[in-house]
């Protein structure tokens, strides 16, 4: 089965600039998530959707960050404006509601100057 | 933040040694998960262990739970080159939430 995809892998903006990342996840997985994932450290839980509700949202940050997904598929997560401090790699994952388990796409890695 | 820290942060290695990476957490969990990460890729999922299980195994993979101790353990036995790449525990709460709470990761280098 194909796995989650992201786009774009690489992006370079200038602070204060806006940037948007694209999720496709697993065909048939109800749950999708967005991970923050600065160097060195594990991944940290931006926003969580089932189906195209969201189900926590409690550690993005609501005033720079957004995310929706549409018609409970494919998921965009923006930054507006970017910080310096929101250089990392922007992971998305899915999951089947029964499976506890999570797929992982390659990430988009964003670099703010 | 993050849920818990792993131990040791790097670990280097010859290739047919085996490699212990702990993890330690702060709450009460459903289950507890082991990832790989290649660098530069996304996280790959390798084993669960359940909060009602004390040991598993899978393949070249064995992971202990200690639920007294909040700890766990992953053990790569004969370790190849290939398995160079950054190991994750991370966490299942046991409330409805099914979000993973990631600890700081190992960085596990095995030298051919």
């Amino acid at each position: 089965e194909a796995g989650v995809a992201q786009s774009p892998r690489y992006k370079i903006i200038e602070k204060r600039q806006s940037v948007a990342f694209w999720c496709n996840p697993i065909s048939g997985h109800a749950t999708l998530y967005w991970y923050q994932q600065i160097l060195g450290q594990g991944p940290k839980l931006l926003i969580q959707f089932q189906n195209n509700g969201v189900v926590d949202d409690s550690q993005l940050p609501k005033d720079r960050f957004s995310a929706e997904r549409l018609k409970g598929v494919d998921s965009t997560l923006k930054i507006q404006p970017a910080k310096l401090e929101d250089s990392a790699v922007y992971l998305c994952a899915s999951s089947l509601a029964v499976h506890p388990w999570q797929f992982f796409g390659p990430g988009t890695r964003l670099t703010v100057l | 933040s993050q849920q818990g820290e792993e131990d040791p942060q790097a670990l280097s290695i010859q290739e047919g040694e085996n490699a212990t990476m702990n993890c330690s957490y702060k709450t009460s969990i459903n289950n507890l998960q082991w990832y790989r990460q290649n660098s530069g890729r996304g996280l790959v999922h390798l084993i669960l262990i359940r909060s009602n299980e004390r040991e598993k195994h899978s393949g070249r993979l064995r992971v202990t739970l200690d639920t007294s101790k909040k700890s766990s353990s992953l053990l790569i036995t004969a370790s190849r080159a290939a398995d160079t790449a950054s190991y994750f525990c991370a966490t299942g709460p046991d409330t409805g939430r099914r979000a993973l709470t990631f600890g700081s990761g190992t960085r596990l280098q095995v030298q051919p």
